[in-house]
């Protein structure tokens, strides 16, 4: 089982829907969690991070987490054109001896059609 | 705004050949990394540092080392380039505080090894 997954898409909507992202983890100790988007050829750029349960909202951008189900998700407001892009689930696991240790997921292409 | 700056955007080399890529942060961060990002296999860790003078391997070390000498740069080495680290480089910095920091991004390298 990969430590982060997502579905790799690529998740089509029309403007100005709700776009969804998913993504699951493995390691149950895990206490933070980061959103990046990254356009094509470009790096990634983080958009949101959330450490407890629930939803943290950030304009347009909401981001969930469920630590029991181990899943944490993005949802994009009124998805423009310019939100086309790949989204990257990023989980932060706690190594022995205290030091952490960033792990991506493959990502998510979002394409917003007009 | 945290600014990661690699010293190339595109590189060129040969087989055999000593590459340094450079990363400089200028946000006084603790923490740094190199990953490498490949189609469908995402963004992979090769190194990390945690403090000056300090390395720690990531999930993909074999082929490279790495050196941070002052506390704002931390270099990849790839000893004898080899074509499969033709790939995307990317380097990340971070303050420490236990992993809930978010790692902030450099533009990329994209290196080439014919």
């Amino acid at each position: 089982q990969k430590e982060v997954e997502q579905n790799s898409g690529p998740l089509s909507v029309p403007e100005g829907a709700i776009a969804s992202l998913n993504c699951t983890y493995s390691d149950r100790g895990s206490q933070s969690f980061f959103w990046y988007r990254q356009y094509s050829g470009k790096s990634p750029e983080l958009i949101m991070s959330i450490y407890s349960n629930g939803d943290k909202e950030d304009g347009r951008f909401t981001a969930q987490l469920n630590k029991a189900s181990q899943y944490v998700s993005l949802l994009i407001r009124d998805s423009q054109p310019s939100d086309s892009a790949t989204y990257l689930c990023a989980v932060n696991i706690i190594l022995t001896g205290g030091g952490n240790k960033l792990t991506f997921g493959t990502g998510t292409q979002l394409k917003v059609e007009l | 705004d945290v600014k990661v700056t690699q010293s190339s955007r595109y590189l060129v080399k040969r087989t055999g050949e000593k590459v340094f890529l450079e990363c400089v942060q200028d946000m006084d961060h603790e923490n740094m990394f190199w990953y490498r990002q490949d189609p469908g296999l995402g963004l992979r860790l090769i190194y990390f540092s945690y403090d000056v003078k300090m390395k720690e391997k990531g999930d993909i070390p074999e082929g490279y080392s790495v050196s941070r000498e002052k506390k704002e740069r931390f270099s990849l080495i790839l000893e004898s380039a080899s074509t499969n680290q033709t790939s995307m480089y990317l380097c990340a910095s971070s303050f420490p505080h236990r992993g809930n920091q978010p790692q902030h991004f450099g533009d990329g390298t994209r290196l080439s090894i014919l």
